[in-house]
């Protein structure tokens, strides 16, 4: 089953405003990650965030967890065309038999930037 | 540079037939995951190797099987026993050894039709 959960499902902006996606998980996890995929590519990934941390920036990408609600958010700042794409968000669980053996994601957020 | 290969991109199969798909890596990665996505929803986990010669089932490996006899190789076959195999499939690795807090490294798919 899947771990996460994002939303919106699809998102639709202009350049240059602000788009944020949400995250919720089910278990305790190690950390949280988001990555992005271009339609009928690969996922690169984006910005990993650990347990224990509550926020993180990388460029024009925030990220914040809150782990008493299980649930993150990734915001997009100052958004370019480019940005279109699906991110999702995948989990790390905790209890398994080497942090990082495997990621669960979510079904993803589609971002259209419009120019 | 270092990366992942998956070949082919396209990929057509009769039924009842196997298919093997390829996915090589060059980042000295341990472990070796593969995913198949659905359109328009999230990826789900068919099987993951965290050494060479070992490999466990991920959520969905019915129909599925890997090998793992070298740390850069990680072959995917979809047998006969795949009911519904029309999908994306994607290769991921990670440092595992180093990197409990990095991010999978995507290759950039295989799409497998049934004619």
């Amino acid at each position: 089953s899947q771990q996460g959960e994002e939303d919106p499902q699809a998102l639709s902006i202009q350049e240059g405003e602000n788009a944020t996606m949400n995250c919720s998980y089910k278990t305790s996890i190690n950390n949280l990650q988001w990555y992005r995929q271009n339609s009928g590519r690969g996922l690169v990934h984006l910005i990993l965030i650990r347990s224990n941390e509550r926020e993180k920036h990388s460029g024009r990408l925030r990220v914040t967890l809150d782990t008493s609600k299980k649930s993150s958010s990734l915001l997009i700042t100052a958004s370019r065309a480019a940005d279109t794409a699906s991110y999702f968000c995948a989990t790390d669980a905790l209890g398994q038999e080497t942090s990082g053996s495997r990621l669960t994601f979510g079904e993803g957020t589609q971002l259209t930037v419009n120019p | 540079d270092g990366g992942i290969t998956q070949s082919p991109k396209y990929l057509f199969r009769k039924e009842g037939q196997n298919v093997t798909l390829s996915c090589e890596q060059n980042l000295n990665h341990d472990a070796m995951y593969w995913y198949r996505q659905d359109p328009g929803q999230g990826l789900r986990l068919i099987y993951y190797s965290q050494i060479v010669n070992d490999f466990q089932k991920g959520d969905i490996a019915e129909g599925y099987s890997v090998s793992r006899e070298k740390k850069e190789s990680f072959p995917l076959t979809v047998t006969s026993a795949q009911k519904n195999p029309t999908a994306f499939y994607l290769c991921a690795s990670n440092a595992r050894l180093t990197g409990r807090n990095y991010g999978y490294t995507f290759g950039s798919g295989t799409r497998l039709t049934v004619v």
